[in-house]
This record gives C-alpha cells, structure tokens and sequence, in this order.
C-alpha cells in the first residue's frame, strides 16, 4: 500500500531558529510533494507544490526564503522552517501522489511549537 | 473566500445512526472530490473519493451522494460507530490539475455509545 511518513512528529524549537522536517514515501513514486500547514484557525494552507524535474511552486504569503523545499528524488521531501516565530505554529502535512493518480495520500505531519 | 464549505461544523450522533456530512463548492472546474478522515493527532486519511462524472459512491459504509447541477455534495457515514467519531474533511481538485486540492474546514463528527 501506498504511505507517508514524516518525521519528527514534533518539535520545539526557540523563535527566532530554524527546524527541518522530512517526507518519505513508501510504496509509490511521489512524483508530486505537497506541503500543507494545518492550524485551528487556517484549516490547510498550502505552502507549496514541488513535483520532481519542476520547479517548486509557493503559494500566496509562502516564499522559498522562509520555507526552502527539497525534493531530490521520487520518494523524499524536505522542507525548512526559516527563522521561527509564533505564527509559523502548527502541523506541518506533506502530501504526495503518483503520476497519473489522483489520490494525494497525507503523512502524520510534523507538529511544530515555537517557543 | 473559501472556496469549500462544509456543514455542520460538528454534529454528534449516537451508535448505529447515520451520520450526514456537508459539503458545498465554489469552482465549476473542481470534478474530483475526496474525503479524508482525521483523527486528532494524526494526518487525514483518505476515505472516499467521487468524481464528478458520478453521482454516487460507495464503500464500507461510506457514501458519497454529489449534485454537480446544486455544486454540493454529502458524505453519509452508515450504522457509525464509536471508532468513528473523528473530523471529516471534504476537499475538491481539478483532475487535470490535482496536485493542488482545496480542504473544507471540517466537521467533527461524535458518536456516542
């Protein structure tokens, strides 16, 4: 079957530092990686969409310079949190799906708390 | 603007109902729909997807019943049970672009023994 992992599942770090967090996936080709912030007030956001051999897209009010992505082969991601503050709190969700398939199947997500 | 909505917010039914959940969309384009199931501390799990060629989908006591013509679209969870009380969220793509997927707010669902 088909899953995601990421890991840390949580983490705390001091505002003002940086943490990296990573996606794995298992059973398929990620071909697309989809990195997503869940909050209580935000519902999903979406930070960006990388899918191998393309350039990474961010979304509105995400920029590379605060979240820079890696995506090196068909089944890791990485993403980092630049210069933390309170704002960037959450759950940190990675979404990845195969080519030609529309499931986009989620990791745990990574639950970050700044300090 | 949000451009998936979802109703209730929260609803609670007792075992052995069947729970309906909401949902309703903006963008004409959207023709595939997933739903995924949350429990807390973990990521969503895919539970069921429809597409818009279709007005019905079932699986395991999960179905999907979709309105193209009304935009919305519901998620009925048959005899529920404890095991199900989690947040359902409905979330809507283009299938020629699903790779960006667009999340309701949610609904959390309770069921009480």
């Amino acid at each position: 079957g088909a899953l995601v992992y990421q890991y840390p599942r949580r983490t705390i770090c001091k505002s003002g530092t940086s943490m990296r967090m990573e996606c794995q996936a298992v059973g398929f080709q990620a071909t697309s990686v989809a990195w997503y912030r869940q909050s209580p007030q935000k519902t999903f956001e979406l930070i960006a969409l990388s899918t191998v051999n393309s350039a990474i897209k961010y979304e509105q009010n995400f920029t590379q310079e605060k979240f820079p992505i890696s995506h090196p082969n068909l089944s890791f991601s990485s993403m980092t949190v630049l210069n933390a503050y309170l704002e960037d709190r959450g759950l940190y969700l990675c979404g990845a799906r195969d080519w030609g398939v529309y499931e986009q199947y989620f990791g745990p997500g990574t639950r970050l708390t700044v300090l | 603007q949000q451009q998936v909505r979802q109703s209730p917010q929260s609803l609670t039914v007792w075992e052995g109902e069947t729970a309906i959940l909401n949902c309703s969309y903006e963008n004409s384009a959207f023709d595939y729909f997933p739903w995924y199931q949350q429990f807390p501390g973990e990521g969503p799990a895919l539970l069921i997807a429809i597409r818009s060629v279709s007005d019905k989908k079932e699986d395991g006591g999960f179905t999907i019943f979709f309105n193209k013509r009304e935009k919305n679209l519901s998620l009925h969870i048959k005899d529920s049970q404890p095991g199900d009380s989690a947040t359902y969220f409905c979330a809507a793509s283009e299938t020629s672009n699903t790779d960006k997927v667009v999340f309701g707010t949610g609904t959390r669902l309770q069921v009480s023994p």
